[in-house]
């Protein structure tokens, strides 16, 4: 299972633009890069998924440069609501047990 | 479409208690997951299912642990003889096939052994 690493937590103030990185150094050739966010007391919510480049959705964008050793997550112009915890994940599509969360960021972001 | 529902929110229960939480999916979703999360920690796979087949269960998922799906639609988690390391939140997702990556999770039963 490739082990990602990613900040404990990051500060921000409302209307900045965010990236969250994430390192996968040992990522494996069929491994997608997903990104799930979580509210307190709620289940986590699917924001974005990539396996290489540039994805952008409404939500987000993933930044994924030529060698996959590491991710960044981007959101844009932040709110007091973009406020959770944000886990980056790597794994093969086939396999629900590889669906591997870590500790996450604790993004806080402040007026 | 209402999402992932569960049921209960909230269990409080004695230790040595057998406990049984309910999962309702995504209507049209084949694929229903269980997860268990502590304080500060994401969450950690315990088992799925597609329809009422239990393909995958996790090293964490000890004998006091049970999981079924009879039908394909509901789910059910039941753990016996609690023991205070059981309390966490048991998370539900559901997905259909081919977009495992991309679960919907349902609020939670936040489980307390006392």
């Amino acid at each position: 299972l490739a082990k990602t690493t990613q900040p404990i937590s990051m500060d921000s103030y409302e209307g900045q633009e965010v990236n969250i990185t994430c390192s996968h150094n040992n990522i494996a050739t069929n491994d997608y890069i997903t990104w799930y966010q979580q509210f307190p007391s709620q289940g986590p919510r699917f924001i974005i998924q990539g396996y290489k480049t540039k994805v952008t959705n409404e939500v987000a964008s993933l930044f994924i440069p030529a060698d996959r050793k590491s991710s960044t997550l981007s959101l844009p112009r932040v709110s007091l609501s973009d406020t959770a915890v944000y886990y980056c994940l790597v794994g093969p599509s086939g396999s629900a047990r590889q669906l591997t969360f870590g500790s996450g960021t604790q993004l806080t972001v402040l007026p | 479409d209402t999402g992932v529902s569960q049921d209960p929110r909230h269990k409080i229960t004695k230790r040595g208690q057998n406990v049984t939480f309910r999962c309702d999916p995504i209507s049209e979703h084949n694929r229903l997951y269980w997860y268990r999360q502590t304080l500060g920690q994401g969450p950690e796979f315990l088992t799925y299912f597609q329809n009422e087949a239990q393909l995958e269960k996790s090293r964490l998922l000890s004998d006091r642990f049970s999981a079924e799906r009879p039908k394909g639609s509901f789910s059910t988690l039941e753990i016996q003889r609690t023991e205070q390391g059981d309390s966490a939140m048991y998370l539900c997702a559901s997905s259909l096939v081919g977009t495992t990556r991309e679960q919907y999770f349902g609020p939670g039963t936040r489980l307390t052994v006392t």
